[in-house]
C-alpha cells in the first residue's frame, strides 16, 4: 500500500524556519520526482516544488524562491522541505505528492494527508 | 509562469447531469493537463492526466479533452459522491500551476 506521511508542521512566528517531512513507503521511491503542493485555509491548491529522483533538478514556485529547500533522502525514503524565512502567508496545509513517474510532466499521483503550517 | 483559468468557479447540478467544466491555460501546455478532485478536508485525487487519460480506479463517466489552451473535464451522469471541488493543473513547464478550482454543488 502505498503511503505518503507528512510530519513537522505547527505554529512559528514570522522569520523563524521549519523543515517538513515526507516518510514514504510502498513504493519505489527514489524511481519518483516528488511534488509539495500547499493550500491556504478556504483556499484552492498552490504548486510549491518538485524535485527530481536523483536529486538534480529541483524547481520552485516564484513565491517560495530563495526561502524554501526541497531535498531528499532516497536512503530513507524521505522527502524534506525546509521553509526559511517563514512569512504569514505561507500559512497552509502542505501536501507531499508522488510524481506519476521519474519526470515532472504527468499528474501526481499519490497524496499524503498534509502538515499543517501557522505562522503567526 | 503560466496562469490556468477555470470556469465556471462554481455550478450546482443535479444527481445523473452531465456536467462539463472548462480550464483554460495562457499559453499553449501542448497536453500536459490534469484534473484532480478534492473533497472538504482530504488531500486532492488524481482523475485524468496528460488530457485524456484516467487514471486507475476512476471511473469512466469522468473524461477529458483538449489541446494548446483549451480543456474540458466531462462528468456524464453526475453521482452522489462527485460532489465536490476540482482543479485543472498544467505540468508542461515549471513553476507548475494550477487552476482556482471549481465548486460542483448539489442543486
Amino acid at each position: 500500500q502505498m503511503q505518503l506521511v507528512e510530519s513537522g508542521g505547527g505554529v512559528v512566528q514570522p522569520g523563524r524556519s521549519l523543515r517538513l517531512s515526507c516518510a514514504v513507503s510502498g513504493f519505489s521511491f527514489s524511481s519518483h520526482a516528488m511534488h509539495w503542493v500547499r493550500q491556504a485555509p478556504g483556499k484552492g491548491l498552490e504548486w510549491v516544488s518538485v524535485i527530481s529522483y536523483d536529486e538534480i533538478h529541483k524547481h520552485y514556485a516564484d513565491s517560495v524562491k530563495g526561502r524554501f529547500t526541497v531535498s531528499r533522502d532516497n536512503s530513507n525514503n524521505t522527502l524534506y522541505l525546509q521553509l526559511n524565512p517563514v512569512r504569514v502567508e505561507d500559512t497552509a496545509i502542505y501536501y507531499c505528492a508522488r510524481a506519476t513517474s521519474s519526470g515532472w510532466s504527468l499528474g501526481l499521483d499519490v497524496w499524503g494527508q498534509g502538515t499543517t503550517v501557522t505562522v503567526s | 509562469d503560466i496562469q490556468m483559468t477555470q470556469s465556471p468557479s462554481s455550478l450546482s447540478a443535479s444527481v445523473g447531469d452531465r456536467v462539463t467544466i472548462t480550464c483554460r491555460a495562457s499559453q499553449s501546455i501542448s497536453t500536459y493537463l490534469n484534473w484532480y478532485q478534492q473533497k472538504p478536508g482530504k488531500a486532492p485525487k488524481l482523475l485524468i492526466y496528460v488530457t485524456s487519460y484516467l487514471q486507475s480506479g476512476v471511473p469512466s463517466r469522468f473524461s477529458g479533452s483538449g489541446s494548446g489552451t483549451d480543456f474540458t473535464l466531462t462528468i456524464s451522469g453526475l453521482q452522489p459522491e462527485d460532489f465536490a471541488t476540482y482543479y485543472c493543473h498544467q505540468s508542461f513547464t515549471t513553476p507548475q500551476t494550477f487552476g482556482q478550482g471549481t465548486r460542483v454543488e448539489i442543486k
